[in-house]
């Protein structure tokens, strides 16, 4: 079945130091979507890239699709202690309606 | 306000007793969706419905059930519980299956 891999698992950063968290799936998706989890909280959608070779921006925040629609990245600069927190990608193959999740990258922001 | 709500938040329970879990959008939404998450695995899909009466199996159905008779509501059965069902459940549900979810609260459940 679909599998949906993120790298890495945990990262701890400075407050200002930037922020890349990447996602492989093993078939080629339609879509791709970013999810926020706060610690304790639930899952909140970020963004959803549909077009190979996407590129979205929501403000320190950019998000691309790769260009087979296999990969996707999630890159924060200068991250705040506001984004901490786990971050999820989630895609749905070609043809199939399930999204799948990966299984999130734990952003740690030392102040 | 546009949510997804999931009642209980919080539930312990014994093997082998049944139990619902509920799950209501008031956003008019066509696909709900239920996941459960374990530390580790990330989110993992239970079932889902793209609309009224129509439901599909995720990555893990097991001991689960699920039932769509209207549109608002996406109750998740657990017909006979079992410890490896302890987990923390998530509803949510979706425009379509082309648009980001909405997600509840989520429900920590725990079987002894």
């Amino acid at each position: 079945g679909q599998q949906v891999m993120q790298i890495p698992q945990y990262q701890h950063v400075q407050e200002g130091e930037d922020f890349t968290t990447y996602c492989n799936s093993s078939t080629t998706l339609s879509n791709i979507q970013w999810y926020k989890q706060r610690p304790g909280g639930h899952p909140v959608f970020l963004i959803q890239l549909v077009k190979s070779g996407e590129v979205k921006k929501q403000k320190r925040l950019t998000f691309q699709f790769g260009e087979a629609k296999k990969n996707s990245s999630l890159h924060i600069t200068a991250t705040q202690t506001t984004d901490v927190g786990t971050y999820f990608c989630a895609g749905s193959d070609t043809g199939r309606r399930a999204l799948t999740f990966g299984s999130g990258t734990r952003l740690q922001v030392q102040p | 306000e546009a949510q997804v709500t999931q009642n209980p938040r919080y539930l312990i329970t014994v093997t082998g007793k049944k139990l619902t879990v509920t799950c209501s959008q008031n956003m008019n939404h066509e696909y709900m969706s239920w996941y459960r998450q374990d530390p580790g695995l990330g989110l993992r899909q239970i079932y889902y419905s793209m609309n009224v009466e129509v439901t599909d199996k995720g990555d893990v159905p097991e001991g689960y059930k699920v039932s769509r008779k209207e549109k608002r509501n996406f109750p998740l059965i657990l017909e006979s519980p079992s410890p490896n069902q302890t987990s923390l459940y998530f509803c949510a549900s979706s425009l379509s299956g082309s648009y980001g979810y909405t997600f509840g609260s989520g429900t920590r459940l725990t079987v002894v």
